[in-house]
């Protein structure tokens, strides 16, 4: 069973609308938690990265949120842009996985539509 | 700003042929990582390294892959004879020390093998 569990798989939404992206983890514990977006064809980009601590960060339109208590992890759109369109994979690192090895989700693909 | 930088950026090959990638980290970072990513699917750990030395390769599928980095500097995974199943994205990405750093991914090389 992955250890890092997204949904929606995928979704479309309307230019300038929001949407919200949900991770379901069971690493633990955890060092950090970080939200990457893949556009088609090119590598992951990190987006927010927060510790087991934080409660939320932002990047722009982009703001993510962590509950450690639940394990659960989410990231808001704001106002979407089609250059949104993408792939938004949650990552998580642990300690005791060692050298820096990382849990990736599947990725939740989004499609914003004009 | 710096980046990872990978080559080729496609790769169309037949089976049982050779194929090899190569990856220039950002300078500096001592860590580099190998992986291979399904449509779909997040990424997979292949192999790690710590300067020159392997220090993560459970996941690498040795009797076909190899990757060295002999000087510390850039990286070479070769693939020999590539399968049908071996087509898929294959990401490099480097990180400054191998204790929970960021991890800055290149574009990535899409593998198809006929």
């Amino acid at each position: 069973k992955n250890q890092v569990e997204q949904s929606p798989q995928s979704l479309i939404i309307l230019e300038g609308k929001n949407c919200t992206l949900q991770c379901n983890y069971t690493v633990s514990p955890f060092s950090n938690l970080r939200w990457y977006k893949q556009d088609t064809g090119r590598g992951p980009v990190s987006l927010t990265i927060m510790t087991f601590s934080e409660n939320t960060k932002s990047n722009g339109r982009y703001t993510a949120t962590l509950d450690a208590d639940t394990k659960q992890s989410s990231l808001h759109i704001t106002a979407s842009q089609l250059s949104d369109s993408a792939s938004y994979i949650c990552v998580v690192s642990a300690p005791w996985y060692g050298n820096n090895r990382l849990a990736f989700g599947k990725g939740n693909q989004v499609v914003v539509i004009p | 700003e710096a980046e990872v930088a990978q080559s080729p950026r496609y790769k169309i090959t037949e089976k049982s042929q050779a194929v090899a990638f190569w990856c220039d980290p950002i300078s500096g970072h001592a860590t580099l990582y190998w992986y291979r990513q399904i449509l779909g699917q997040g990424p997979e750990l292949l192999v790690q390294f710590q300067d020159e030395s392997v220090v993560d390769d459970s996941q690498l599928p040795k009797d076909r892959f190899s990757a060295e980095r002999l000087k510390g500097v850039d990286s070479t995974l070769k693939i020999q004879p590539a399968e049908l199943g071996d087509s898929a994205m294959y990401l490099c990405a480097s990180s400054l020390l191998m204790d929970g750093n960021e991890q800055y991914f290149g574009p990535g090389t899409r593998l198809t093998v006929t």
